[in-house]
């Protein structure tokens, strides 16, 4: 398909871990993202990888990025109520400096 | 830099009723998006600059939807007439082409149109 693609809800316990998915288009990208957005705010880059990585870790947060089958995947450790966002998914095409975002996948945190 | 600033916050107008929606970059960032972000479509990218220069206008819902950017620092979404279905919030983002190309987004301005 065109697009990049998530879920759009994710539901967890506090405390518990959170894995939010993201299969992307373009295998040329050179970078993938993750942006969080909070209620009433513009999105906010939480994390990016470049291609030639397959992880990278940032104290809670840890993204995997598979090539192969183009899939991206944030795991969030630990999750805390301040982490209930939205969070989304981008890419930037090769040749191009225009991101791509997907739909966005809302991540519902509960006592 | 302030980051990316947006104005206003919050917009309530009539329908049929022009709308301007405004937006300062991040001083020296090359690339503008303006985008609009409904419940129904997600983040849509409606156009974007490059070097105060319109590019891409291809996201533009209808000719209803015009952009303009005058200068680096500065630049406009007019919405005429304003319709009920263009309520959403509309952000505008601003980024350098460099180390990893991040997209600024200011804070949204929410529209809507009764």
């Amino acid at each position: 398909g065109e697009d990049v693609e998530q879920s759009l809800f994710l539901s967890v316990r506090e405390g518990d871990s959170s894995v939010i998915n993201c299969t992307y288009t373009d295998s040329s990208s050179t970078y993938l993202y993750w942006y969080k957005q909070e209620p009433g705010a513009g999105l906010q880059l939480l994390t990016y990888i470049f291609s030639n990585m397959d992880m990278k870790q940032d104290q809670r947060l840890t993204v995997l990025l598979n090539k192969k089958d183009k899939h991206l995947s944030l795991r969030i450790a630990d999750t805390q109520t301040g982490d209930s966002a939205i969070y989304f998914c981008a890419e930037i095409p090769g040749g191009s400096y225009i991101p791509t975002f997907g739909r966005g996948t809302s991540l519902i945190v509960h006592p | 830099d302030a980051g990316v600033i947006q104005s206003p916050r919050h917009e309530v107008t009539e329908m049929g009723q022009e709308v301007t929606l405004r937006c300062k970059p991040i001083s020296g960032h090359d690339y503008l998006f303006w985008y609009r972000q409904t419940m129904m479509r997600g983040l849509e990218l409606l156009i974007y600059f490059n070097n105060n220069v319109p590019i891409d206008d291809s996201g533009m819902p209808e000719d209803r939807f015009s952009a303009k950017m005058p200068n680096a620092s500065f630049s406009t979404l007019k919405i005429q007439p304003s319709e009920p279905r263009d309520s959403a919030v509309y952000f505008c983002a601003s980024s350098l082409v460099g180390r990893n190309t991040e997209a600024f987004f200011g804070q949204g301005t929410r529209l809507t149109v009764v």
